[in-house]
């Protein structure tokens, strides 16, 4: 069965820090993956995907996760953080009926 | 513009009464979706809809019913039949297959039964 897991609740990074979100996942096959950002209040707005080929994937708002099938990851990573990044990040797994995980709500210090 | 639309933003019932969240996409979609979102838990899935006139259960669909008579439509019914209605409500779309079922999601209805 399709499983995603964020470990992390809350995450508070303070603005030009790095950034890493943990999602592992649980698939039969070869994972379609996806990361999701929602500001509160809106819907979820579609950061990056990855299907095939290369494993590191580079998204929009300078974002990019990294695929890696021996651990069952596809982390999310931006370099330096600005305040406009703080809102819920969700992971999601499969295709037709995507799981999402619980979210990972991120708070940006000035 | 392309997207997605939900109506109402905000919407107030009292109990055991139905409510119908609306959803509109002209994004040429075949398929589309319903989730709800509870604090601090992920999206739920309640039905999806690949095609017209045909829709499936997803994991919560007790208590909700939906209709797909048109492809830009996918209204979802709050039944009375639903213990624990207010929640926050996102109706999403994609096309099948060649874009890994990518969904693109509406701004979102919050339900609030008083």
């Amino acid at each position: 069965a399709q499983s995603v897991t964020q470990p992390d609740i809350h995450i508070t990074v303070s603005e030009g820090a790095s950034l890493e979100l943990r999602c592992n996942y649980s698939y039969g096959a070869t994972p379609y993956l996806f990361w999701y950002v929602q500001s509160p209040g809106q819907g979820l707005q579609l950061l990056l995907k990855y299907f095939s080929g290369d494993t590191l994937v580079q998204g929009i708002k300078g974002f990019e996760a990294e695929f890696k099938r021996s651990q069952s990851s596809f982390n999310l990573r931006k370099p330096s953080v600005h305040w406009s990044d703080a809102a819920e990040y969700f992971c999601a797994v499969g295709d037709m009926t995507s799981r999402f995980g619980a979210g990972t709500r991120l708070t940006v210090k000035p | 513009d392309g997207g997605i639309t939900q109506s109402p933003k905000y919407l107030f019932r009292k109990e055991g009464q139905n409510v119908t969240l609306s959803c509109e996409q002209n994004l040429n979609h075949d398929a589309m979706y319903w989730y709800r979102q509870d604090p601090g838990q992920g999206l739920r899935l309640i039905y999806y809809s690949q095609i017209v006139n045909d829709f499936q259960k997803g994991d919560i669909a007790e208590g909700y019913s939906v209709s797909r008579e048109k492809k830009e439509s996918f209204p979802l019914t709050v039944t009375s039949a639903q213990k624990n209605p207010t929640a926050f409500y996102l109706c999403a779309s994609s096309i099948v297959g060649g874009d890994g079922d990518t969904q693109y999601f509406g701004p979102g209805t919050r339900l609030t039964v008083l």
